[in-house]
């Protein structure tokens, strides 16, 4: 089966560094993503990544390791803004095919 | 600007009633995709569609249809309105050579 974990919720102050982590089952694998939704609006794209270690832009960062089936975004000077869900998906082989996970809601407090 | 715009925010029907979601993208993007979302669910695919009039099933196409005469627009058709079916439902656009999906401001559904 597919499957995706990550929190339900976090909460973190303004200023801080939060990670916010994810694993996955699926059957097969052809890159991770990550998104943000703010409330009630479309999620939008932050990070691809497709192969082992660390990208950064700005102040997220996102993890994979494809031995463990485990990534993690990691937000750096947290602003309020950021309060948001973040949804970490998989794609798969055969197609255009993403599994999402659930999300997890970030609340940043002062 | 890239934009994904879908024909409705909010949407009341009752049930049995036949519904027409609407996405249209000015990106001239291939792959398009309905998804829906649900708390606790995450987004699930309920069909794509990978070309103008092609189709494919995604993970609980059941009580949902699709049309794609346009390759700028694509439907979503919920032939006889459940109320199991209220949710939000999200459109989403990508090209065909991309991974990143675009996706639309989502119409939350109400079947009563």
């Amino acid at each position: 089966g597919q499957n995706i974990d990550q929190p339900t919720e976090m909460t973190a102050t303004e200023g801080a560094i939060v990670q916010i982590n994810c694993t996955y089952q699926t059957s097969g694998f052809n890159g991770l993503f990550w998104y943000q939704q703010h409330a009630g609006e479309a999620p939008t794209f932050l990070s691809y990544n497709v192969l082992d270690g660390l990208e950064e832009k700005g102040r997220f960062s996102s993890f994979l390791s494809r031995s463990k089936g485990y990534s993690y975004l990691l937000l750096k000077e947290l602003q309020m803004k950021d309060s948001a869900s973040y949804l970490c998906a998989v794609r798969v082989p055969g197609g255009f095919k993403t599994i999402f996970g659930a999300g997890t809601r970030l609340f940043v407090k002062a | 600007d890239v934009k994904v715009t879908q024909s409705s925010r909010y949407l009341v029907k009752r049930t049995g009633e036949k519904v027409f979601l609407e996405c249209v993208q000015d990106m001239d993007h291939e792959n398009m995709f309905w998804y829906r979302q649900d708390p606790g669910l995450g987004l699930r695919l309920i069909y794509f569609s990978y070309d103008v009039k092609m189709k494919e099933k995604g993970d609980i196409p059941e009580g949902y249809s699709v049309s794609r005469e346009k390759k700028e627009r694509f439907s979503l058709i919920l032939e006889s309105a459940s109320t199991n079916q209220t949710s939000m439902y999200l459109c989403a656009s990508t090209l065909a050579s991309s991974y990143e999906q675009y996706f639309g401001p989502g119409t939350r559904l109400t079947v009563t």
